[in-house]
């Protein structure tokens, strides 16, 4: 069935530097998405959502991009600190209907 | 507001076994969800309830079941534990009605043995 993917399952980055987690969907009628941020034995936590009618949302060091013509979705982190290492899901919204489908995850590696 | 909370944050069950899983929220939010979180593999949607009485399935609900009679509670029931249910169990609530930023509870880490 359409399920939502990633495209790398680890990042490394230096702090510091911009980080890119990537995201791809399948499925068209999807028409919401959240990013999640998990830390180690906590919870998800909300990041930033976007709606489908949107290309480009901004929110504090984090910005989310949608390109809807290839079914895209990233995350773009500044200035990367140790303290945003965890895992990143991304989430989509299909029919309004508060059921959210998570892809598997991205590890985020903070090297300092 | 303590938020949304779990209990146990722990627990080992026999095969055969069955126990109820605690979620509490005191944000007044009207949806509330079940994940299942295996390792390396995101989050699967087992029940949700958009209101206190209305519950519904979603993508894993065989061998769960829930109910909600109040708005802050929505626990979910084992009802006969099988080590293909070991796994971090996830609550969530958000507001509902198109405001789908959900809050999740710490997790219970279930171990059938």
């Amino acid at each position: 069935g359409e399920s939502v993917g990633l495209h790398l399952p680890t990042l490394s980055v230096q702090e510091g530097d911009n980080s890119i987690i990537n995201c791809a969907y399948s499925n068209s009628a999807s028409d919401y998405f959240i990013w999640y941020k998990q830390e180690s034995g906590k919870g998800p936590q909300f990041i930033i959502d976007i709606r489908s009618n949107m290309d480009k949302r901004q929110g504090q060091r984090v910005t989310v991009l949608l390109n809807k013509t290839v079914k895209h979705l990233s995350l773009q982190i500044a200035a990367t600190q140790p303290g945003d290492s965890a895992v990143y899901f991304c989430a989509e919204n299909i029919d309004n209907n508060n059921d959210m489908r998570f892809g598997a995850g991205t590890r985020l590696t903070v090297k300092p | 507001n303590a938020g949304v909370t779990q209990t146990p944050k722990f627990q080992v069950l026999k095969t055969g076994q069955s126990m109820t899983l605690q979620c509490a929220q005191d944000m007044n939010h009207e949806y509330m969800s079940w994940y299942r979180q295996d390792p390396g593999m995101g989050l699967r949607l087992i029940h949700y309830s958009v209101g206190a009485g209305i519950t519904d399935q979603g993508e894993v609900p065989n061998g769960y079941n829930v109910s909600r009679s109040t708005t802050e509670d929505f626990p979910l029931r084992l009802l006969s534990a099988a080590p293909s249910q070991t796994s971090v169990y996830f609550c969530a609530s958000s507001l509902g009605d198109y405001s789908y930023e959900q809050y999740f509870g710490p997790g219970t880490r279930l171990t059938v043995t």
